[in-house]
């Protein structure tokens, strides 16, 4: 089944530490998205990519990198420069940029200690 | 810059009565509008999209909206409320940076039996 694999789904790690997020989508989509939720705040985009090999910063960028170099994996590092990284993470795709629509994953939670 | 409302963070309703989820956008330009359902601790999934033509639209598990552009609306409705709709639901509307979605704050729908 085509779809959109998120991993680890739970991550413990202790404060001043680089937690990395796996993305994986098999749908053949070019853009890829990182988004993060908080409760009660919706949901607000960190880092985007319409293209293998090209990036754009989101709304929360700071403190987060990623990197495209393969258009199905669009990884996503927390670092210790996040001031508050205890979130649930999201990464979506769609076909191409612009359309709206996005597919999601199932999401992971970290929790720093 | 475009937006979106969702006026109410929590509604609650009884088992087999209305369902009504409210969303007002802002936009500048016509707008794609969205909705998303999520269930606890997983991704979105699409309930139903306008992006132009008929203004009702249909969707899944018995959700529609209605487009309104003289009230700059996308409400949700549901006939009859099931247990299994308890969940949060997204209004989204395109027109953020290069095109990107943006996310209402969410409705937590709760369902009494």
């Amino acid at each position: 089944d085509g779809g959109i694999t998120q991993s680890p789904k739970y991550l413990f790690r202790k404060e001043g530490q680089n937690v990395t997020l796996s993305c994986e989508q098999n749908l053949n989509h070019d853009a890829m998205y990182w988004y993060r939720q908080d409760p009660g705040q919706g949901l607000r985009l960190i880092y985007y990519s319409q293209i293998v090999n090209d990036f754009q910063k989101g709304d929360i960028a700071e403190g987060y990198s990623v990197s495209r170099e393969k258009k199905e994996s669009f990884p996503l590092t927390v670092t210790s420069a996040q001031k508050n990284p205890t979130a649930f993470y999201l990464c979506a795709s769609s076909i191409g940029a612009n359309t709206g629509e996005l597919f999601f994953g199932e999401g992971s939670r970290l929790t720093v200690l | 810059a475009q937006s979106v409302t969702q006026l109410g963070s929590h509604v609650s309703v009884s088992e087999g009565a209305l369902v009504l989820l409210r969303c007002n956008y802002s936009s500048s330009v016509p707008p794609y509008l969205f909705w998303y359902v999520q269930y606890p601790n997983q991704g979105l999934q699409l309930l139903l999209k306008y992006t132009t033509g008929a203004t009702l639209v249909k969707g899944i598990n018995g959700f529609e909206a209605e487009f309104k552009k003289s009230e700059t609306s996308f409400h949700l409705t549901k006939p009859s409320a099931h247990m299994s709709d308890a969940a949060e639901y997204f209004c989204a509307v395109t027109g953020g940076s290069q095109g990107n979605l943006i996310f209402g704050k969410g409705t937590k729908l709760s369902v009494k039996p």
